[in-house]
C-alpha cells in the first residue's frame, strides 16, 4: 500500500483565482491520477499524472483549466485554474500500484468558489 | 468499456441487522473487482477485491463473491454497526493504463 497527503485538506477561493493542490506519496509509484468528486456524485477522473511527460487527459477535462504537474514519482499537483462556482468539488489524488489494478487514495481536497 | 451499476441509496439499517448493496458490472473479459469505502470527510479506502471469478473478498466483516453467471459482485454484512456508516463504492478497471471506473456510490447509514 501507499499513504498519501495532501494540501490543503480545503479552502474557499474567489472565482477567477486559481488553487494548487498538491499530493504526496510516501513512496515512488508509477502511476498517479487526479480525481474530481462533485458533491454527492461518484468520482470523475481528471488525468493521470505522468512523470517526465505531459498529463493524460479524459474527456472532458484540458490542460489550461487543469494543469498538472508531475516532477518526480512521489509529487503531483493539479491547479484548477479560472475557478468558477461549478468547480467546487472534492479533488482526490490516487496512486496504482504496478502489477495489479488497486488503487490508494489521498484524503481529498475540498474546495469551495463563491 | 467496461462499467457498473449499483443500487441507489441511501440505504438506512438498524445496528446489527444485515446489509447488501448490489453491483452488477459489463466487461470484456473478467477483470478484477473492487469495493471502496469512503467515510465522512476522508478519502476512498479499498474495502475488498476479487481478482477471478468465484473468488471470494473479504475485509473488516463485509464479503462480496465473483460471480460471472449473474456478472455481480454484490457487498454483504451480517450485522453492521454504526461505524459502517459510510459511502461504499463498486469499481473495475476500464481503459488500460491501471485506471478505474466508479459506479454511483450507496450511502449507508446505520442507526443505534
Amino acid at each position: 500500500s501507499a499513504v498519501i497527503s495532501q494540501k490543503p485538506s480545503r479552502d474557499i477561493c474567489q472565482r477567477g483565482t486559481s488553487l494548487t493542490i498538491q499530493c504526496q506519496v510516501d513512496s515512488q509509484v508509477t502511476m498517479m491520477f487526479w480525481y474530481r468528486q462533485q458533491p454527492g456524485q461518484s468520482l470523475t477522473l481528471i488525468a493521470t499524472a505522468n512523470q517526465g511527460s505531459e498529463a493524460t487527459y479524459e474527456s472532458g477535462f484540458v490542460i489550461d483549466k487543469f494543469p498538472i504537474s508531475r516532477p518526480n514519482l512521489t509529487f503531483s499537483t493539479l491547479t484548477v485554474s479560472n475557478m468558477s462556482p461549478e468547480d467546487s468539488s472534492i479533488y482526490l489524488c490516487s496512486v496504482g500500484l504496478a502489477g495489479n489494478y488497486e488503487q490508494y487514495f489521498g484524503p481529498g481536497t475540498r474546495l469551495t468558489v463563491t | 468499456g467496461n462499467s457498473v451499476t449499483q443500487m441507489e441509496g441511501p440505504v438506512t439499517l438498524s445496528e446489527e441487522a444485515f446489509l447488501t448493496i448490489n453491483c452488477t458490472y459489463t466487461a470484456t473479459g473478467y477483470p478484477s473487482l473492487f469495493w471502496y469505502v469512503q467515510y465522512p470527510g476522508e478519502g476512498l479506502q479499498l474495502l475488498l477485491k476479487a481478482t477471478k471469478a468465484d473468488d471470494k473478498g473479504s475485509n473488516k466483516g463485509f464479503e462480496a463473491t465473483y460471480r460471472k453467471e449473474t456478472t455481480s459482485f454484490h457487498l454483504e454484512k451480517g450485522s453492521v454497526q454504526v461505524s459502517d456508516s459510510a459511502v461504499y463504492f463498486c469499481a473495475l478497471p476500464t481503459g488500460g493504463g491501471n485506471k478505474l471506473t466508479f459506479g454511483t456510490g450507496t450511502q449507508l447509514k446505520v442507526e443505534l
